[in-house]
């Protein structure tokens, strides 16, 4: 079955650490999101990508990293600059021009050692 | 800016009707769409509706739209345990992004 994968479903950060959380998607969507859900609030865009190769900051791009080498893969790194980096991360996608709505994964949640 | 804004609790009683309710701001907003998130999970859509509709109903579930005054709600008829969850309302804006409100909790009682 077509669908978005988050891996691993647990993450623990040390401090001065950097991390990778993995989005992989087979649905042949052009555009790919990460959003950072805290309690409480709803869901902040980090990142966004529509093509391969191409990638744009959302509302809280600082302290993050992205790459999008491949159309099926969005890998984002949570850097030590992120001085507040536990949260639930969430990854969508999405086929471009088809007025369809935002496919997401079952998300990381990542927690300070 | 865009901002988008939901009631943070709701408790109803197995088999009575639920109505959560969210106001936005972007009058540019394509659609309009409701997910579901169940705890430790990811978002489910649920239903969404195009910005020149005033209603849409799929099954249980019930959309009306108010653009005038910018309101959307979303009613889930003969409520049931299972439909216990956050329930985030979103707007779409430029780039195919979306704005989530901050999510009503649902809480279904016997």
């Amino acid at each position: 079955d077509g669908g978005i994968t988050q891996s691993p479903k647990y993450l623990f950060r040390k401090e001065g650490q950097n991390v990778t959380l993995s989005c992989e998607q087979n649905l042949n969507h052009d555009a790919m999101y990460w959003y950072r859900q805290d309690p409480g609030q709803g869901l902040r865009l980090i990142y966004y990508s529509q093509i391969v190769n191409d990638f744009q900051k959302g509302d809280i791009a600082e302290g993050y990293s992205v790459s999008r080498e491949k159309k099926e893969s969005f890998p984002l790194t949570v850097t030590s600059a992120q001085k507040n980096p536990t949260a639930f991360y969430l990854c969508a996608s999405l086929r471009q021009g088809s007025n369809q709505p935002q496919h997401f994964g079952d998300g990381t949640r990542l927690s300070i050692l | 800016g865009e901002d988008v804004e939901q009631s943070l609790f709701l408790s109803v009683r197995e088999g009575d009707s639920s109505v959560i309710n969210c106001t936005y701001t972007d009058s540019s907003s394509t659609y309009l769409y409701w997910y579901k998130q169940e705890p430790g999970a990811g978002l489910q859509l649920l239903t969404y509706i195009f910005s020149n509709m005033d209603m849409k109903q799929d099954q249980r579930l019930t959309v009306l739209l108010n653009k005038k005054d910018k309101h959307l709600s979303l009613r889930i008829a003969d409520t049931q345990t299972g439909d216990s969850a956050i329930y985030f309302c979103a707007e779409s804006c430029g780039y195919n992004k979306l704005i989530f409100g901050a999510g009503t909790r649902l809480a279904v009682h016997p």
